[in-house]
């Protein structure tokens, strides 16, 4: 059973990057049946797909959050990491990483079957 | 992106009623369609894929049906541990998207 764990400061700075790891445990991320998603849940409101990536090193990105968007992954370390640029108060959320299990036929889509437990991200001076 | 819309966005019941929670899709997304659970503080718990599979050790009073741009999940007896937020999601496109949520609470 797979095992994902976000880590990373849990406050950023308005107009700085908002960088994030999840470690992966309990299977290769080089698994040819899984994407890596990130997805954010601001207080009191719903989820958000922010992006995914492949082992491969392949992304995919919400078209409203990609100029700011970076997610690269790390097979060596089982890792794969999320970097938000230039945010601002609306980035405020927990954030989850989660395993995104392929849907055959369909490019990068799929349904989330892991999930990390989330880890709050407040943006303040 | 395809819009996924959640009705209703809350309402409450009790404990051994049926419970029916709607997702309707912007376009058609055949069976592309996942639910999950939510409870606070927690991270979201996957039910059901493909519109109709029920995941691994899910119970069996949990039920999800349709195609197209409708879709339904069925709780048919409602358990305490049942009380919680769920979500549907789209993954017909990789541009992956969530409905709105809807919070079943205790009456």
């Amino acid at each position: 059973q797979l095992q994902l764990q976000e880590s990373g400061p849990g406050l950023v700075k308005p107009s700085e990057t908002l960088s994030l790891t999840c470690t992966v445990s309990g299977g290769s991320i080089s698994s040819s049946s899984y994407y890596w998603g990130w997805i954010r849940q601001p207080p009191g409101k719903g989820l958000e797909w922010i992006g995914s990536i492949y082992y491969s090193g392949s992304t995919y990105y919400n078209p409203s959050l990609k100029s700011r968007v970076t997610i690269s992954v790390d097979t060596s370390k089982n890792q794969f990491s999320l970097k938000l640029s230039s945010v601002t108060a609306a980035d405020t959320a927990v954030y989850y990483c989660a395993s995104l299990f392929r849907s055959l036929g369909i490019a990068a889509a799929g349904f989330f079957d892991y999930w990390g437990q989330g880890t709050l991200v407040t943006v303040s001076s | 992106a395809i819009r996924m819309t959640q009705s209703p966005s809350s309402f409450s019941a009790s404990t051994g009623d049926r419970v029916t929670i709607t997702c309707r899709a912007s376009q058609g997304i055949s069976s592309y369609l996942a639910w999950y659970q939510q409870k606070p503080g927690k991270a979201p718990k996957l039910l059901i894929y493909a519109a109709s599979t029920l995941q691994s050790g899910v119970p069996s009073r949990f039920s999800g049906s349709g195609s197209g741009t409708d879709f339904t999940l069925t709780i048919s007896c409602l358990q305490s541990e049942d009380f919680a937020t769920y979500y549907c999601q789209q993954y017909y496109s990789y541009r992956l998207t969530f409905g709105g949520g809807t919070k079943v609470e205790i009456k």
